[in-house]
């Protein structure tokens, strides 16, 4: 299994740009979320699905969009880049099974993405 | 939301050295997480705690789960060149469904040899 996977890497985008950050999973967890990672801020959620079709907003949601065509797939879009979401982002997945277990999420290597 | 407080924010220490790290909160959590961090990785889950007063070990690392179910604590006994990262706390609040977890800012540890 490759896990999660995030691409790409790094990405440089000017204000006003908009990309989509992609990330897939092939575990078949059926929860899936993105983080973004600031310094001295730990980890915030910004949007999460619990299922294909199925998604909900996180802490810091705006300026982003998400959806969920696929178990494996979970895209986060950007619609018009701005300074302040120069940030590393992080999506993270886990198993739907029954019982707290539920709750291990396991995160892809990240996205660093710098805003001009 | 919740908030987690977690302290210190970092450590320098000999190797060798035991180390103990914690995190506390306003909210009673029903799961407790703990991550260590590399540099230019993703986080990567060391313990999972789903009891109050459970005490869990993975190797050298015990976590405890809080009988309050509002703080939790990771240590590190003989610590070694490879612990060195930032440790990160999480928790869940909610039984059931399915919102990501809260973090706490992290616990830059750095061993000196």
């Amino acid at each position: 299994n490759a896990g999660v996977t995030q691409t790409p890497k790094f990405q440089v985008l000017k204000t006003g740009q908009s990309m989509t950050l992609q990330c897939a999973q092939d575990m078949n967890h059926e929860y899936m979320s993105w983080y973004r990672q600031d310094p001295g801020m730990g980890l915030r959620l910004i949007h999460y699905s619990v299922g294909a079709g199925i998604t909900d907003q996180g802490e810091v949601p705006n300026g982003y969009n998400v959806s969920r065509s696929t178990t494996e797939d979970f895209p986060l879009r950007l619609l018009s880049a701005a300074p302040s979401q120069t940030s590393v982002y992080f999506c993270a997945s886990s198993y739907r099974a029954r019982g707290p277990q539920a709750y291990e999420q396991y995160f892809g290597p990240g996205t660093r993405l710098t805003v001009t | 939301g919740q908030q987690l407080n977690q302290s210190p924010q970092s450590m320098f220490i000999q190797e060798g050295e035991d180390v103990s790290m914690n995190c506390t909160s306003s909210s009673i959590f029903n799961t407790w997480l703990w991550y260590k961090q590399d540099p230019g990785e993703g986080p990567v889950l060391l313990i999972a705690l789903y009891k109050a007063g459970e005490l869990t070990s993975n190797g050298r690392l015990t976590a405890q789960f809080g009988i309050t179910r509002k703080d939790s604590f990771l240590n590190i006994s003989a610590s070694i060149p490879s612990d060195v990262g930032i440790y990160f706390c999480a928790g869940r609040a909610s039984r059931g469904g399915a919102d990501g977890l809260t973090f706490g800012k992290g616990t830059h540890l750095i061993i000196q040899p």
